[in-house]
């Protein structure tokens, strides 16, 4: 199975802030990757799939990059609605796996 | 709109089974393969299960395999999760969700989620 960590586990930053989420696969997954953003008490949302592709709706504050195995999400200024956990998950091969979550905090 | 309601849920004692349901409404359900994705308490998202559109092909996570049965009715707009063998590790709530059309590799619809509860 393919194995995905991020890094940090949590993150601490202010409004405005520009703040980027690490994921690493274990295995190279050329750009089978999504991210999604969870906030508490709510199902995720899909924000990114493709490692860089924008799904429809989601502000273009938020961006992806990477491929094989080193990906990255980042928040160009972050607003107060963005304060959320962030999870990656390779769409590669089954069984899909997600990274252990980002916690996005208000510092 | 897209909506996905899940059920089922509750307590149930270890190496008991347990059925969950999802209902689809706001899309046909025969177009999209469909997933099962849960979440124990206070922990991450793990991913359970995917069934194709049609209902032939299944994948399951290492830990849930020969004992979870992902499964359909087209006709009913309805996703299943059978669970057998039930174990406290199996305790999360477990959200029904939608692959994301061709071309976008993703779930893009989730429910709200039923909750297990594993516990003698």
């Amino acid at each position: 199975d393919i194995q995905m960590t991020q890094s940090p586990s949590s993150v601490s930053a202010s409004v405005g802030d520009r703040v980027t989420i690490t994921c690493r696969a274990s295995h190279s997954i050329s750009n089978w990757l999504a991210w999604y953003q969870q906030k508490p008490g709510k199902a995720p949302k899909f924000l990114i799939f493709d490692a860089s592709s924008l799904q429809s709706g989601v502000p273009s504050r938020f961006s992806g990059s990477g491929s094989g195995t080193d990906f990255s999400l980042t928040i160009s200024s972050l607003q107060p609605e963005d304060f959320a956990t962030y999870y990656c998950q390779q769409t590669n091969r089954f069984p899909l796996t997600f990274g252990g979550g980002t916690r996005v905090e208000i510092k | 709109q897209v909506q996905l309601v899940e059920s089922g849920g509750g307590v149930v004692q270890p190496g008991r089974s347990l059925r969950l349901s999802c209902a689809v409404s706001g899309f046909t359900l025969n177009d999209y393969p469909m997933h099962w994705v849960r979440q124990a308490p206070g922990k991450g998202l793990e991913w359970v299960a995917v069934v194709s559109d049609d209902g032939t092909s299944q994948y399951y996570t290492d830990s849930v395999r020969g004992r979870f049965t992902i499964s359909r009715d087209n006709s009913k707009n309805t996703l299943y999760l059978r669970m057998n063998s039930l174990t406290v590790e199996d305790t999360a709530l477990y959200y029904c969700a939608r692959e994301a059309p061709e071309e976008v590799a993703g779930i893009d619809y989730w429910g709200q989620g039923t909750l297990v509860t594993v516990s003698s």
